[in-house]
């Protein structure tokens, strides 16, 4: 098994390009969310899934886009990239998400510079 | 907002040192706790996830306890070793409603172990 993957690793955008972050999980999970880490503070989620069709907002949704057609994709989506999206993005699965035994899966995380 | 706050934000031992760090979260939103072992370039892993009261959880040097009532954590590590050196995050599974299983994370707590 591969766990999560993420690609690309790291990335420049220019201000107003867009691009796609790709998530992908081969655990069969239900869940499947976006975080991002800025410096000094903590893990912020941005979207989730809780199965294919089905998405949500998190804590920090704003320029951001998401879709999930299949189990094992989640990939998100920056329209309009602006200097406050420069961050490390962080996917992660779980099996099932409101059960005390639902620990995360991270994967390795994109790197994403916004200039 | 829940918040989660962990302390102290980093920590310096030396080889051999046990140390100790604390996760306080508010206790009447609590469904689950977990901890997760950050290494530096790589994703956050899964160490413990806890859901009692007087939960204790161990793994190898490393230990856990939860106390829900007065809302804290605290992770233990006993005979620090320089691979222990690492972010160590804990996060708080909301109580099960409209965010289904979501995660809100503190900040971390930095530890680097000299050898």
């Amino acid at each position: 098994n591969a766990g999560v993957t993420q690609t690309p690793k790291f990335r420049i955008l220019k201000i107003g390009q867009s691009m796609t972050l790709q998530c992908t999980q081969d655990m069969n999970h239900n869940y499947m969310y976006w975080y991002r880490q800025d410096p000094g503070m903590g893990l912020k989620l941005i979207y989730y899934s809780v199965g294919a069709g089905i998405t949500d907002k998190g804590e920090v949704p704003n320029g951001y886009n998401v879709s999930r057609s299949t189990t094992e994709d989640f990939p998100l989506r920056l329209e309009l990239a602006a200097p406050s999206q420069t961050s490390v993005y962080f996917c992660a699965s779980s099996r099932i998400a409101g059960v005390s035994y639902n620990e995360q899966f991270f994967g390795p995380g994109t790197r994403l510079t916004v200039l | 907002i829940l918040n989660v706050e962990q302390s102290p934000q980093s920590l310096h031992v030396q080889e051999g040192d046990s140390t100790n760090f604390t996760c306080s979260f508010p206790s009447s939103n609590f469904y689950a706790l977990h901890w997760y072992r950050w290494e530096t370039a790589k994703s956050p892993e899964a160490l413990f996830v806890m859901t009692l009261n007087g939960d204790e959880k161990k793994k190898g040097r490393i230990s856990a306890t939860l106390n829900t009532k007065e809302g804290y954590s605290y992770l233990y590590i006993k005979g620090s070793q320089p691979e222990d050196s690492a972010t160590y995050l804990c996060a708080l599974a909301e109580v099960y409603g409209g965010s289904q299983g979501n995660l809100i994370f503190g900040k971390g707590t930095k530890l680097s172990v000299k050898p």
